[in-house]
């Protein structure tokens, strides 16, 4: 079964420009979460979909959105990005959505300047 | 003070050491516990989950939770220097499961 993969892998952006980012979960999984990985602050919580509805968030700004479509595939959009915004971005999914097993993909790693 | 904290290493040993990695959580109603493994430059990979107190062994990892301390550790037997990554502790509530708390993560090298 092919795994969580994610697209693009590396881009570069410049301050205040938008960027979406994609997941495709694996095969089967409903649940599809997105984290923000930096050096600083480690693994963050964004926020989870499932069945294409919005179950969770974490602490971010609105400049930080998400979607999910009906097959399961996700993206996450930052607008008016900001030099903080550079990090790892990755993506999770899950088939069980009451136990805390999640499968990442290989992350984006977006750079702003 | 966070939700999750974890021993921040990093951590060297030899080649065929037990290693024993911990972190330690406030929110009691925590009730799943995963260890994640990180590659440089590539996403974690779940490596041990349970929602129990006590032991879970699978091949040379064990899992341990002590609900009524607070306290996660994972044991790796016979370590490797394949098992050079970063581990990540994670916790998650069974009401948003899909949201995981993660430790900051322990970094661990195994010399030949």
């Amino acid at each position: 079964k092919a795994g969580v993969t994610q697209t693009p892998r590396y881009l570069i952006k410049t301050r205040g420009q938008q960027v979406t980012l994609s997941c495709s979960p694996i095969s089967g999984h409903r649940s599809v979460s997105w984290y923000q990985q930096t050096p600083g602050q480690g693994l963050q919580f964004l926020f989870e979909y499932f069945s294409e509805t919005q179950r969770n968030k974490g602490n971010f700004p609105g400049r930080f959105s998400g979607r999910q479509f009906s097959n399961s595939r996700s993206e996450m959009n930052v607008s008016t990005l900001e030099l903080g915004d550079s990090a790892l971005y990755l993506c999770a999914s899950s088939f069980r959505d009451i136990t805390g097993e999640q499968y990442f993909g290989p992350g984006t790693r977006l750079t702003v300047t | 003070q966070k939700e999750v904290e974890q021993d921040p290493g990093p951590l060297s040993v030899p080649e065929g050491a037990i290693v024993s990695l911990n972190c330690t959580y406030s929110n009691s109603a925590f009730q799943y516990f995963m260890w994640y493994r990180q590659y440089s430059r590539k996403g974690p990979e779940l490596l041990m989950y349970t929602y129990s107190s006590g032991n879970k062994e699978d091949g040379r990892f064990t899992a341990q939770v002590d609900k009524s301390s607070k306290y996660i550790s994972l044991f790796i037997r016979d370590s490797q220097p394949s098992d050079s990554a970063t581990y990540l502790c994670a916790m998650s509530f069974n009401t948003n499961a899909g949201k995981s708390t993660f430790g900051d993560g322990t970094t661990l090298t195994v010399k030949p």
